[in-house]
């Protein structure tokens, strides 16, 4: 199983990017990279999901790097609801199926 | 995407025990997984339920402690057996729509507390 590195913790001001780093050095070529936030008593919510292009949706962007071993996850307009944990994800394929293996993701503070 | 209801949101219990959850979606979906968060811990995927079959269970989970019922497409049960204190833990459902494509949607989870 590819596996994932992230910063425990990153803080951002209301109204900047923040960038979310990840790296996954052993994915392979046929794993996506997914990204989820879990804010505090909820279940996690999909934000996006990428191969090897980047990618962008309504709520974030996500660029990967040529090589797949590192991607970034960017909201461009943090605000203070975007607090929340946030797991950068490689999906496996096993013989249940495919299934999210969660790390223990980037506790993202977005402050005043 | 889909609409997860999962009940009870949350239950104390006696340890010893046993407390089934339901998770019942609005739509047909291919995969139905469930996950336990301990607390201030990541999400430790517990087991896969399959329709018509037996759960496909993760290292370190059993089914004698965690036995899963999926009888159909949209509605699955998981249940805590003879509950202990390290129990305590949120417990959440999770589909998948579409096979191989697309993101997972997350029920809002069971807050489990063993006293």
């Amino acid at each position: 199983d590819a596996k994932t590195t992230q910063p425990p913790s990153m803080d951002c001001a209301e109204g900047r990017a923040a960038n979310l780093p990840c790296n996954h050095s052993t994915i392979s070529g046929n794993e996506y990279v997914y990204w989820y936030r879990q804010i505090h008593s909820q279940g996690p919510q999909y934000i996006i999901h990428g191969l090897k292009n980047n990618e962008t949706n309504e709520m974030a962007s996500l660029i990967i790097t040529e090589d797949r071993k590192s991607s970034t996850l960017i909201l461009p307009h943090a605000t203070l609801r975007d607090t929340a944990v946030y797991y950068c994800i490689v999906r496996v394929a096993g013989t249940s199926g495919s299934r999210l293996t969660f790390g223990e993701g980037t506790q993202l503070t977005v402050n005043p | 995407s889909a609409v997860i209801s999962q009940k009870p949101s949350r239950d104390i219990c006696q340890r010893g025990t046993s407390l089934t959850i339901q998770c019942q979606v609005d739509s047909q979906v291919t995969m139905m997984f469930w996950y336990r968060q301990q607390p201030g811990q990541s999400l430790t995927l517990i087991a896969t339920a399959n329709q018509g079959s037996e759960a496909t269970y993760e290292s370190g989970f059993v089914i004698d402690k965690f036995p899963i019922s999926r009888p159909n497409l949209t509605f699955s049960t998981l249940t805590v057996s003879n509950m202990s204190p390290e129990d305590s833990s949120i417990y959440l459902c999770s589909v998948v729509l579409v096979k191989g494509a697309g993101g997972y949607t997350f029920g809002s989870g069971t807050r489990l507390t063993v006293v």
